[in-house]
């Protein structure tokens, strides 16, 4: 969806450096989300955040750290990438209205490739 | 942890031939819901099951879900190459996670 952004949408950095993923949303939704895709593992949880003041750890948060700057925004960090952190990132964003039936909408996704 | 794993991982069908995924939860899930992701895309919602044994129909993909609210399965009728992409379930955990599936990668042959 148009309504979710994701910037940059291709990135290659080094091993160690420290990068950070922004997501922005106009959905104007209080929960937002960030996943990374690897082949054959499917979607991960890394964090997610139920509104400005709510963060939470996924499945996957190790070596990973977030900010919700608003209710619009939602960045994800590296704080030393490495190589294994390879992969497709997604933002994602809910309206929270229906509790455990939410719908996700996704952004179009960040190639990452740390060498 | 909740696991949701789907199977086959990768399916090759020619165009007109029938397809389809199966998802299954090692807990109950309160609802699933399926997503499609195209090639070079980003995942779209399809369709959410909340009921025991519920069937839904989207033109030719045909959504059920178990009686025990376990698993699911997506079966498309007469595939077009426009049923190319990823194929995810979801099921969320008590915490409001979404576990996705692995997801079943679908190839049309013309």
């Amino acid at each position: 969806d148009a309504d979710v952004t994701q910037t940059p949408r291709n990135r290659i950095t080094k091993t160690g450096k420290r990068i950070m993923l922004e997501c922005s949303q106009t959905k104007g939704h209080d929960r937002m989300y960030w996943y990374r895709q690897d082949p054959g593992l499917g979607l991960r949880l890394i964090y997610y955040s139920f509104d400005v003041k709510d963060i939470n750890k996924g499945e996957i948060s190790d070596g990973y750290s977030v900010s919700r700057q608003a209710q619009a925004k939602f960045s994800l960090s590296l704080e030393s990438a490495i190589p294994n952190q390879t992969a497709l990132y997604f933002c994602a964003t809910s309206d929270g209205r229906g509790g455990l039936t939410d719908t996700q909408y996704f952004g179009p996704g960040t190639r990452l490739t740390v060498l | 942890g909740q696991q949701v794993m789907q199977i086959p991982q990768y399916q090759h069908v020619q165009e007109g031939e029938d397809f389809t995924t199966y998802c299954n939860s090692s807990t109950t899930l309160s609802n699933i819901q399926w997503y499609k992701q195209r090639p070079g895309g980003h995942p779209v919602f399809l369709i959410q099951l909340v009921k025991s044994g519920e069937v839904k129909k989207q033109k030719r993909l045909t959504f059920q879900f178990g009686e025990a609210k376990k698993n699911s399965s997506l079966h498309i009728t007469a595939t077009q190459t426009t049923d190319v992409g990823t194929y995810f379930c979801a099921g969320p955990n008590t915490g409001n996670q979404f576990y996705f599936g692995t997801g079943t990668s679908l190839t049309v042959i013309p």
